[in-house]
């Protein structure tokens, strides 16, 4: 299975704050990648498709990038509902997840 | 309204089963393939199996291969999974998730991304 490692495992941030979280995969997966929010006591909740699609509903302050093996999930200016879980995805072969990267109030 | 709604968690002693149950509303339930993702306490996702919309493609983290069966009913608009030699560390909560309106395709298997999601149904396992 393709590993995914996600950088930082924990990020302290501010309202306003403009923030990226890094998803590396152990081989290229193209733009097969997704990104995923996840509150506490939530399911989680698709943001990003094929690495820069914006879900439909999304707010636009969302934007991945990248492909290959390195890809970006940018949140452009941070919001008091933004703190929460963010977990990449890829689909590339059998499906995998990154650990998970955690965006907390500083 | 789109949804998905699980069922069929709770307490489990080691070595017992379980079935849960996902029943998809509002959208053609057999034309999308189906998973069940897991979060243990203090973990990450897990992808712990998928079935395509005609069940083609089944497939089972190494975790779990071997006990636990996924299958559906798409009559029933319905997805189970049962989960058999229950370990400890099967302690989380289950969530089951629909495929997005695109997917990878290239003529081998298709591999997908998860746009609805189940609220999640808490699986303990513990004497």
């Amino acid at each position: 299975d393709i590993q995914m490692t996600q950088s930082p495992s924990t990020l302290s941030a501010s309202v306003g704050d403009r923030v990226t979280i890094t998803c590396r995969a152990s081989q290229s997966i193209s733009s097969w990648l997704a990104w995923y929010q996840q509150k506490p006591g939530k399911a989680p909740k698709l943001l990003i498709y094929e690495a820069s699609s914006l879900e439909s509903g999304v707010p636009s302050r969302f934007s991945g990038s990248g492909s290959g093996t390195e890809f970006t999930l940018t949140i452009s200016s941070l919001q008091p509902d933004d703190f929460a879980t963010y977990y990449c995805q890829q689909y590339n072969s059998r499906e995998t997840f990154g650990q998970g990267t955690k965006v907390e109030i500083k | 309204e789109v949804h998905l709604l699980e069922s069929g968690g709770g307490l489990v002693p080691p070595g017992g089963s379980l079935r849960l149950s996902c029943t998809g509303a509002g959208f053609s339930f057999s034309n999308y393939a189906m998973v069940w993702v897991r979060r243990a306490p203090g973990k990450g996702l897990e992808c712990v199996s998928l079935i395509t919309g005609g069940g083609r493609r089944i497939d089972y983290a190494d975790s779990v291969k071997g006990r636990f069966t996924i299958s559906r009913d798409n009559s029933k608009n319905t997805v189970y999974m049962q989960m058999s030699s229950l370990r400890a560390e099967d302690t989380g909560i289950y969530y089951c998730a629909k495929r997005g309106t695109t997917y990878k395709s290239d003529g081998g298997p298709n591999y997908f991304y998860f746009d609805l999601w189940g609220q999640g149904t808490l699986v303990t396992v513990s004497s």
